[in-house]
C-alpha cells in the first residue's frame, strides 16, 4: 500500500530556532517527493520538488533533503519566523500512466515568540 | 492575482441538497482537479482533468460529478448531499499531471453537511 507518513504530528519551537521535519514513504513507482506549506484555512504552497537523482533542494529558509535508498526526505526550517507557523505536507508523485500524488497527514508546527 | 478562485468559501447544507462548487484557474493550466481534506488524513483525489472535454475519476468520486467546458472553469457538483460529504474541498491546478510541474491549489471551500 502507497503510503507516507510524518513525524512529528505537531511541534512547538520558538521564534529564531531551527527545527527538522520528517517524512517517510513507501510509495512505488516513485517519480517525485515534495513539501507543501499550509497555512490555516489556505491552500497547500509548493515549497520543493525532488525527483529521484537530487538529494537536496533550497527554497529560502527551507531545504528539504531526499534519501531515495531509505525512501526518507527531511525539512529543515532555519531561523524560524512566527509566519513560519503552518502545517507542512509532504507529497509523493507515483511514477504512473496518470501521475497520481500520495499525501501524508501534515506536522502541524507553531512558531512562539 | 493569477492563480486559483474557489467559491464559495464556506457552505451549509441539508442531506440531499445538490450544490456546485466552482473553481476557475487563469494560468492556461491544462491539469485540474479536486481534492477533499478530512482530518488525520491526507488530501485525497475525487476528479481530475487532463484538458477541456476530458474527465476522470480519482480515489473517492462517489457522490460527486465534474465536467470541464473550458480550460479555465473546473466545477465539482454535489448530486445529493450526505454528512459524509462534509470536509474541505481544494481544487488545484498545474500545467500537466505530469513529473515535474508544480501544482496550484485554491484557498478550498469548507463545506458542512448537517
Amino acid at each position: 500500500k502507497n503510503q507516507v507518513e510524518q513525524s512529528p504530528q505537531s511541534l512547538i519551537i520558538l521564534e529564531g530556532k531551527n527545527c527538522t521535519l520528517q517524512c517517510n514513504y513507501t510509495v512505488s513507482p516513485f517519480s517525485n517527493l515534495r513539501w507543501y506549506k499550509q497555512d490555516t484555512g489556505r491552500g497547500p504552497v509548493s515549497l520543493t520538488i525532488m525527483t529521484f537523482s537530487e538529494n537536496t533542494k533550497s527554497n529560502g529558509r527551507y531545504t528539504a533533503t531526499l534519501d531515495a535508498d531509505t525512501k526518507q526526505s527531511s525539512l529543515h526550517i532555519t531561523a524560524s519566523q512566527l509566519s513560519d507557523s503552518a502545517s507542512y505536507i509532504c507529497v509523493v508523485m507515483l511514477n504512473t500512466g496518470f501521475q497520481k500524488l500520495v499525501f501524508g497527514t501534515g506536522t502541524r508546527l507553531l512558531v512562539s515568540p | 492575482n493569477a492563480g486559483v478562485t474557489q467559491t464559495p468559501k464556506f457552505q451549509v447544507l441539508k442531506t440531499g441538497q445538490s450544490m456546485t462548487l466552482q473553481c476557475a484557474q487563469d494560468m492556461n493550466h491544462e491539469y485540474m482537479s479536486w481534492y477533499r481534506q478530512d482530518p488525520g488524513m491526507g488530501l485525497r483525489l475525487i476528479h481530475y482533468s487532463v484538458g477541456a472535454g476530458i474527465t476522470d475519476q480519482g480515489e473517492v468520486p462517489n457522490g460527486y460529478n465534474v465536467s470541464r467546458s473550458t480550460t479555465e472553469d473546473f466545477p465539482l457538483r454535489l448530486l445529493s448531499a450526505a454528512p459524509s460529504q462534509t470536509s474541505v474541498y481544494f481544487c488545484a491546478s498545474s500545467v500537466s499531471g505530469t513529473e515535474y510541474y508544480g501544482y496550484t491549489f485554491g484557498s478550498g471551500t469548507r463545506l458542512t453537511v448537517v
